[in-house]
């Protein structure tokens, strides 16, 4: 069975300072990994995805993420934080090949702190 | 935008009353999944469909059923709610992947709040 873990709760970041969340998956196979945003009182938004390829995917809003086969990681990134990315982040892991469904961590709380 | 609506987006019902909650899609969609959300949970599966009265179940079903009588609906019913289901709820639709193979690219509606006293 796959699985997802984000071990960061919550993170607390100065605007303008650079921000990586953290994200480890389990799954036996080539996986489809994504990374999805949510603000308050909203849907959730694809922000990107890595199916194969460059390990380094861009999304929008400025994030990127990094696929790391070895560590089992898709860490997402981004350089400069704006107030406006306080949200909450979730990542989710899904079958590489065939139809199925996503399995989504537990979420990462994004404080941004002027 | 993949066009999706959630009706009521808020409900307040008192424990045993029966609910149901209704995803509509406008892209013709084959798969189309229903969530819950709970502080400290994430994201969890409830049910979700492949095609017209074909679903399955996720990984929290118990206490919830399902059904798809054509492409554009998904509808949710709670049969008898309980407290324990006060929840957000979001349906989601995903994109099929024809070269890949794969369906996995979700995308969510905005969500319906309930409330069970």
């Amino acid at each position: 069975a796959q699985s997802v873990t984000q071990p960061d709760i919550h993170i607390t970041v100065s605007e303008g300072a650079s921000l990586e969340l953290r994200c480890n998956y389990s799954y036996g196979a080539t996986p489809y990994l994504f990374w999805y945003v949510q603000s308050p009182g909203q849907g959730l938004q694809l922000l990107l995805k890595y199916f194969s390829g460059d390990t380094l995917v861009q999304g929008i809003k400025g994030f990127e993420a990094e696929f790391k086969r070895s560590q089992s990681s898709f860490n997402l990134r981004k350089p400069s934080v704006h107030w406006s990315d306080a949200a909450e982040y979730f990542c989710a892991v899904g079958a590489g090949s065939g139809y199925s469904t996503l399995t989504f961590g537990k979420g990462t709380m994004l404080l941004v702190s002027p | 935008d993949a066009g999706i609506t959630q009706s009521p987006r808020h409900k307040v019902t008192e424990t045993g009353t029966p609910v149901t909650l209704r995803c509509h899609q406008t892209e013709n969609h084959r798969y189309m999944y229903w969530y819950r959300q709970d502080p400290g949970h994430g994201l969890r599966l409830i049910h979700y469909s492949y095609g017209v009265k074909d679903t399955d179940k996720g990984e929290v079903s118990d206490g919830y059923s399902v059904s798809r009588s054509k492409t554009e609906d998904f509808l949710l019913t709670l049969e008898s709610a309980t407290s324990s289901q006060t929840s957000v709820y979001f349906c989601a639709i995903a994109r099929v992947n024809g070269r890949a193979g794969t369906n996995n690219e979700q995308f969510f509606g905005p969500g319906t709040r309930l409330t069970v006293l």
